[in-house]
């Protein structure tokens, strides 16, 4: 079943705050993406991984890091969140850049 | 932006009706993708089509691309409720980076 999965789904911090989001994958895609979506903004890329330990920034990645240790899963960290990053955060995945395959979304809300 | 303005929009039509959704590009493409969200959920490819491609079907799908104008569009033959979403377009060049554009938001009234 091919499933990309993101926890959590709801997430509430206060300003300053560390946030770790995960995602996972079982389709042992080597890429994967963080994208984050605003009202008016569209998908906008935060980092892309072409593989383990192989990560590269995307149009936005100011304020985030992340941490691919494992093909089937990466994760998105924000170190002392501030208010501008509340929005939903995307995960993907793809096979070579083809398709992407996207999780449901984490709504995260920075106090 | 890559996007000209008619790339963000929304569009209200009646069940039945035909629908076509456009969009424009300014950097190297070998491919457009479009993908449509949902409320509440990640969004989902509906279809692709190459830069060897001038049209690609699928069901009631019709995509088109013209590199000469660098111009994509997504037509929905009788629209059913089930299309209202958003429509997405992302051409991709030689890289695995997508470029999303605003987005087109379709109602489909019954």
């Amino acid at each position: 079943d091919m499933k990309v999965t993101q926890m959590p789904r709801y997430l509430i911090k206060r300003m300053g705050e560390n946030v770790l989001l995960e995602c996972g994958q079982d389709m042992s895609h080597e890429t994967m993406y963080w994208y984050r979506q605003d009202p008016g903004l569209g998908l906008q890329l935060i980092y892309i991984s072409y593989d383990v330990d192989s990560n590269s920034e995307g149009d936005i990645p100011k304020g985030y890091r992340v941490s691919r240790k494992k093909r089937e899963h990466f994760s998105l960290i924000l170190d002392s969140a501030k208010t501008n990053q509340t929005s939903v955060y995307f995960c993907a995945s793809s096979l070579w850049g083809w398709e992407q395959y996207f999780g449901p979304g984490t709504r995260l809300t920075v106090l | 932006s890559q996007w000209g303005e008619e790339n963000l929009q929304a569009l209200s039509i009646q069940e039945g009706e035909d629908v076509t959704m456009n969009c424009s590009y300014k950097t190297y493409t070998t491919v457009v993708h479009w993908y449509r969200q949902d409320s509440g959920r990640g969004p989902a490819l509906i279809i692709l089509i190459r830069s060897n491609e001038r049209e690609k079907r699928s069901g009631r799908l019709r995509a088109t691309l013209d590199t000469s104008s660098q111009s994509s569009s997504l037509s929905i033959t009788a629209a059913q409720c089930e299309d209202t979403a958003v429509y997405f377009c992302a051409p991709q060049g030689n890289t695995r980076k997508l470029i999303f554009g605003l987005g087109t938001t379709l109602q489909v009234q019954p």
